[in-house]
């Protein structure tokens, strides 16, 4: 199995730049999570998908973020517009179903100039 | 408070040493996750459970639902367990409370 696939892996952007980071969760997977991790505040849960359909968004730092499941091979996450305080490593994982062991992608490491 | 307290923040091991991370939690939980994340960024799920205890190698979690409390322990510890381990707990709805992280380092 391929694993959790994230891109791009790296991205440096001008603030106010729109940025899309994208995810294909692990093939049978129902549920989805985007990561957000940051030295001052570690990892934090921004969203997460269950068959498709976003269960919690609470995590969701501000109306600039949004994520989107059009079907259960593909995620994304858009910020627009960004601001360098976004810059972080964004991390995609998938689970077989809600409440099992969760596998993560690489990471895309966004840096907002 | 932290939902999720680790401890240490910082542990340094000689090579061959026993090594435990406790992690505290206040939250209700459905089960805890113990990860892994080595300096090039990537993350791995070490252990998920609910109950009892989990053995995979030279790795152990346990869990005190009861105490609310978890421990990873790693014996005959070696270089390559140089990493750092995050206790995650899985709230009811499946969201995951991180911990701040415990970063490991063993000297060969």
């Amino acid at each position: 199995d391929a694993g959790v696939i994230q891109s791009p892996r790296h991205e440096v952007t001008e603030m106010g730049q729109e940025v899309t980071l994208r995810c294909k969760p692990i093939s049978g997977h129902n549920s989805l999570f985007w990561y957000r991790q940051t030295m001052m505040r570690g990892l934090e849960l921004l969203i997460y998908f269950n068959n498709n359909v976003p269960i919690d968004d609470s995590g969701m730092p501000e109306d600039r973020f949004s994520a989107k499941m059009p079907n259960a091979s593909f995620s994304t996450l858009k910020i627009q517009p960004s601001e360098p305080r976004d810059s972080a490593v964004y991390f995609c994982a998938s689970s077989e179903q809600a409440y099992q062991p969760q596998h993560f992608g690489d990471g895309t490491r966004l840096s907002i100039l | 408070k932290n939902e999720v307290e680790q401890s240490p923040q910082n542990l340094t091991a000689q090579e061959g040493e026993f090594i435990t991370i406790n992690c505290s939690y206040s939250v209700g939980i459905s089960a805890l996750h113990w990860l892994q994340q080595h300096p090039g960024g990537g993350i791995v799920s070490l252990f998920m459970l609910s109950s009892g205890k989990k053995k995979h190698g030279r790795l152990i979690a346990t869990i005190n639902i009861q105490e609310k409390h978890s421990s990873l322990h790693i014996t005959a510890s070696h270089p390559r367990d140089s990493a750092v381990y995050i206790c995650a707990a899985v709230e009811y709805g499946n969201k995951l409370v991180f911990g701040a992280g415990t970063i490991l380092r063993v000297k060969s």
